[in-house]
């Protein structure tokens, strides 16, 4: 089954401790990205990649880093969580193409983290 | 810069009513228009999609047309079930590789 996957599904964590949401796709999409989700502001992208090794800052970059260093897997990394990054974040991916408004992202299921 | 405006919710309605969700959006050069539907607990999925003018996206008996001259893309459904109770998004994308600029969203609750 084609799908977007990403753990963990909750997270509850103290400020200051370094965590990692993993991504993962099995479609062989080249472009991955991720999303916040924030009540009244619906989804903002923080990082996108249009292939391995290949990432760059979305609108909200800030807190943030991820790596691809496989084409399936897109992690992102919060080095020093602190509570504005609580938030539920997905993952989406997309074939790569130059095509008017590119082709469907398939998003994952959601990390809703909570940083007290 | 560019963005989208939807109407704010919740929006309650009953089975078998008409669901009309106002999207509006400013965008440079000409976007590709999009609504996404969030079902509880899950990942967002593609609804539909339109993209050029007077382009109408249409699935699962939702519709939407893409009018350029009032630079909108209304959603509506002529008879909403329960099923149909989500979170719907009205995005753009500018480029060629789809980056999505979303609405807020908007929560449709359909009672029996």
């Amino acid at each position: 089954e084609a799908q977007v996957t990403q753990n963990p599904r909750y997270l509850i964590t103290v400020t200051g401790k370094k965590l990692t949401v993993t991504c993962s796709q099995n479609m062989n999409h080249e472009y991955m990205s991720w999303y916040r989700q924030d009540p009244g502001l619906g989804l903002r992208q923080i990082y996108y990649s249009m292939n391995v090794e290949v990432t760059d800052k979305g609108d909200v970059p800030e807190g943030y880093k991820v790596s691809r260093k496989e084409k399936r897997n897109f992690p992102l990394i919060l080095e020093s969580p602190s509570p504005n990054q609580t938030s539920l974040y997905f993952c989406a991916s997309s074939l790569k193409g130059l095509r008017q408004g590119g082709y469907e992202q398939y998003f994952g299921p959601g990390t809703r983290l909570t940083v007290t | 810069g560019n963005s989208v405006t939807q109407m704010e919710g919740p929006v309650t309605l009953s089975e078998e009513a008409f669901l009309t969700i106002n999207c509006t959006y400013t965008a440079t050069g000409y976007p590709s228009l999009f609504w996404y539907v969030q079902y509880p607990g899950e990942g967002l999925q593609l609804l539909l999609k339109a993209t050029k003018a007077d382009d109408k996206g249409s699935n699962k008996g939702f519709e939407a047309t893409y009018r350029k001259e009032t630079t909108s893309f209304h959603l509506e459904k002529g008879s909403v079930q329960v099923s149909d109770s989500a979170v719907y998004f009205c995005a753009l994308s500018v480029d060629s590789w789809g980056k999505l600029q979303f609405g807020a969203g908007t929560q449709v609750v359909v009672t029996p």
